[in-house]
């Protein structure tokens, strides 16, 4: 079965600093990797998917497959940024749903 | 993305009773996916729902404990039975069409449920 691992519950940075979210996963297929963002109050919104390889508020992601990873990156961290960010794997089957991490919450400090 | 729309957005109830879920998306759409978020947790899976037939539920979920509707392709419902402290969570529903299979899932606002 899929699985999606974020280790870290809890980042806490300054402002300015780079960031960096880990996410790895298990799949033995080869699967689409998406980084979903849950600002304070507010609906669960796509940041970014792994096909698309664009930058989105400055976060980039890569997948690497040797590693099974896709880690979250932004070279200088922003207050705004601070949210929960969940990594999520969905079988490329083309029509299967979402397995989530348990999420990580970044707080940017000023 | 298609506009989803869930109702109520939050509510107290009372050990014992149900609660109805609704979710109301702006296009059709082949398959509703339910999720549940308990607090300070990740989003789980409970069930599947497509149009005309039964829903299909993900382990450790059963119909009797949340039986969904899927009366046609643009609405949904989820109700939560007999509901026990437990069962406190937002509710989260979300839309996948096959003819967008690639696309990525979006999500409702969800419903914040909690259990007195």
């Amino acid at each position: 079965a899929q699985r999606v691992t974020q280790p870290e519950k809890l980042l806490s940075v300054f402002k300015g600093a780079p960031v960096e979210l880990k996410c790895n996963y298990s799949y033995s297929g080869s699967p689409e990797l998406f980084w979903y963002v849950q600002y304070s109050r507010q609906r669960l919104q796509l940041l970014l998917r792994h096909i698309s390889r664009e930058s989105i508020k400055g976060f980039t992601a890569d997948l690497n497959k040797g590693e099974t990873s896709f880690h979250l990156k932004k070279p200088f961290a922003q207050e705004e940024d601070s949210a929960m960010y969940y990594c999520a794997l969905r079988m490329n089957s083309g029509y299967s749903t979402l397995t989530f991490g348990k999420g990580t919450m970044l707080l940017v400090s000023p | 993305s298609a506009v989803i729309s869930q109702k109520p957005s939050r509510d107290i109830c009372q050990r014992g009773t149900s609660l109805t879920i609704q979710c109301q998306v702006d296009s059709q759409v082949t398959m509703m996916f339910w999720y549940r978020q308990q607090p300070g947790q990740s989003l789980t899976l409970i069930a599947t729902a497509n149009q005309g037939s039964e829903a299909t539920y993900e382990s450790g979920f059963v119909i009797d404990k949340f039986p969904i509707s899927r009366p046609n392709l643009t609405f949904s419902t989820l109700t939560v039975s007999n509901m026990s402290p437990e069962d406190s969570s937002i509710y989260l529903c979300s839309p996948s069409s096959r003819q967008k299979s690639n696309q990525p899932q979006h999500f409702g606002d969800g419903t914040r449920l909690s259990i007195l």
